[in-house]
């Protein structure tokens, strides 16, 4: 079946550091890919995708994702994080030929003033 | 444009008691989503539903039962509520098309005691 892991549950950095995000996923077919972010007490809303193209693929808010497909993963990054990035971050995989949408586990990132 | 909106926004349940979690979408999308969120577990599939008259098992369905009354509407059902099922709730839609991503509903916190 297919699953999504993200290396990192809790990550704490500082205003102005930069930020990366692991996602791996498990299925070898043709996916579709997600990052999700949840602010605190809020639902989630779609920061990038990717789906076909040029495998960097860039979201709101100045995230980038790279999608490598001969390592199943699909990083999350930001050159220069602010203390409003602090939230859950999501990585999320959908077959191309299914409907579901399966999510990994979120990583808690907490950013300091 | 209210997007999807579920009801109700908190519920508390006593152990074995039954209710109905309400999804509607306004955006005409052909697929709908249950899901649970716990801490350190992510967002895990509870049922799917890619068209209307059509509904599929997610990752963790035990328990719970759905209905797809129509294209707009999804709901979830607890027969008989334990506390395993306190969590929060998840409804959420997507176009069936290639890598369009799903919009969420607010949530629905649910206790069980």
């Amino acid at each position: 079946a297919q699953s999504v892991s993200q290396h990192n549950h809790h990550v704490i950095l500082s205003e102005a550091a930069s930020l990366e995000l692991g996602c791996n996923y498990s299925y070898g077919g043709t996916v579709n890919l997600f990052w999700y972010v949840q602010y605190p007490g809020q639902h989630l809303q779609l920061l990038l995708k990717y789906f076909s193209g040029d495998p960097l693929v860039k979201g709101i808010k100045g995230f980038e994702a790279e999608f490598i497909k001969s390592k199943f993963s699909f990083n999350l990054r930001k050159p220069s994080v602010q203390w409003s990035d602090t939230a859950e971050y999501f990585c999320a995989v959908n077959l191309n030929r299914d409907d579901k949408i399966i999510f990994g586990k979120g990583t808690q990132l907490h950013i300091l003033p | 444009n209210a997007g999807v909106t579920q009801t109700p926004k908190f519920q508390v349940l006593k152990t074995g008691q039954s209710m109905t979690l309400q999804c509607a979408q306004d955006m005409n999308h052909n697929s709908m989503y249950w899901y649970r969120q716990d801490p350190g577990m992510g967002l895990r599939l509870i049922y799917y539903s890619a068209s209307e008259g059509t509904t599929d098992k997610g990752e963790v369905p035990n328990g719970y039962n759905v209905s797809r009354l129509n294209k707009r509407e999804f709901s979830l059902r607890l027969e008989s509520a334990a506390p395993s099922q306190t969590s929060v709730y998840f409804c959420a839609s997507s176009v069936q098309a290639v890598g369009a991503g799903a919009f969420f509903g607010q949530g629905t916190r649910l206790t069980v005691v």
